[in-house]
């Protein structure tokens, strides 16, 4: 079955060092991959995508996010954290062939202490 | 407007009632979805719009729960006879069919009483 995984249901990291939000998927082919955030009663915002082409893709705000396709990852990092970073972060993947399922992870929530 | 309108964003009701909840997509995005997100958890998959093909409804929890969208635009989900489980969080979101990420609205909160 198609999945996503977001092993970490919460990340603290201190303002100013970097972060990293993992996902890793399991599908078929080579599928469309998704970094969303969502802040407090907001609905979800796109933050970056990757499709084909360089494994570092960079975003809004300053993300950036590495695909690596033998491990099957689409890791969310940032060089130095802000506490307006703070959010819950989803990753979701799109299937190829024209199929429109996103499949979402279940968040991290992320926590930047000041 | 540049974004997706969902209305209302607040909905109180007692269990019973039956309620609608509106999404206006972006113009020009052919493509409309609606998740449903409980006590900021995952989301969960309602039911797909594309275009004037038939919708994909396979996500939809029971068969209190039906969506329509008029004129390739708009669309409403309805519930009927809710219940307190439905308390959640409907999301809408839509996307150009070359682009391929989804553009969110701010979701209607409903609460069931």
């Amino acid at each position: 079955a198609q999945s996503v995984a977001q092993p970490e249901d919460q990340v603290n990291v201190a303002e100013g060092n970097p972060l990293t939000v993992k996902c890793t998927y399991s599908v078929s082919g080579n599928p469309y991959l998704f970094w969303y955030v969502q802040y407090p009663n907001r609905g979800l915002q796109f933050l970056l995508k990757y499709i084909t082409g360089d494994n570092l893709v960079k975003g809004s705000y300053g993300f950036e996010a590495e695909f690596n396709k033998s491990q099957t990852s689409f890791h969310l990092k940032k060089p130095s954290a802000l506490v307006s970073d703070s959010a819950l972060y989803f990753c979701a993947v799109s299937p190829l062939s024209g199929t429109y399922k996103y499949i979402f992870g279940t968040g991290t929530r992320l926590k930047v202490l000041a | 407007g540049a974004g997706v309108s969902q209305s209302p964003s607040n909905k109180v009701t007692e269990k019973g009632k039956d309620v609608e909840l509106r999404c206006d997509p972006i113009s020009g995005h052919t493509a409309l979805y609606w998740y449903r997100q409980s006590l900021g958890q995952g989301l969960e998959f309602l039911i797909y719009f594309q275009g004037n093909s038939a919708p994909d409804k396979s996500g939809l929890p029971s068969d209190r729960f039906s969506a329509e969208r008029t004129g390739g635009s708009v669309s409403t989900l309805t519930i009927q006879r809710t219940q307190q489980e439905d308390s959640a969080v409907y999301l809408c979101a839509s996307s150009h069919p070359t682009t391929g990420e989804l553009f969110f609205g701010e979701g209607s909160r409903l609460t069931v009483l």
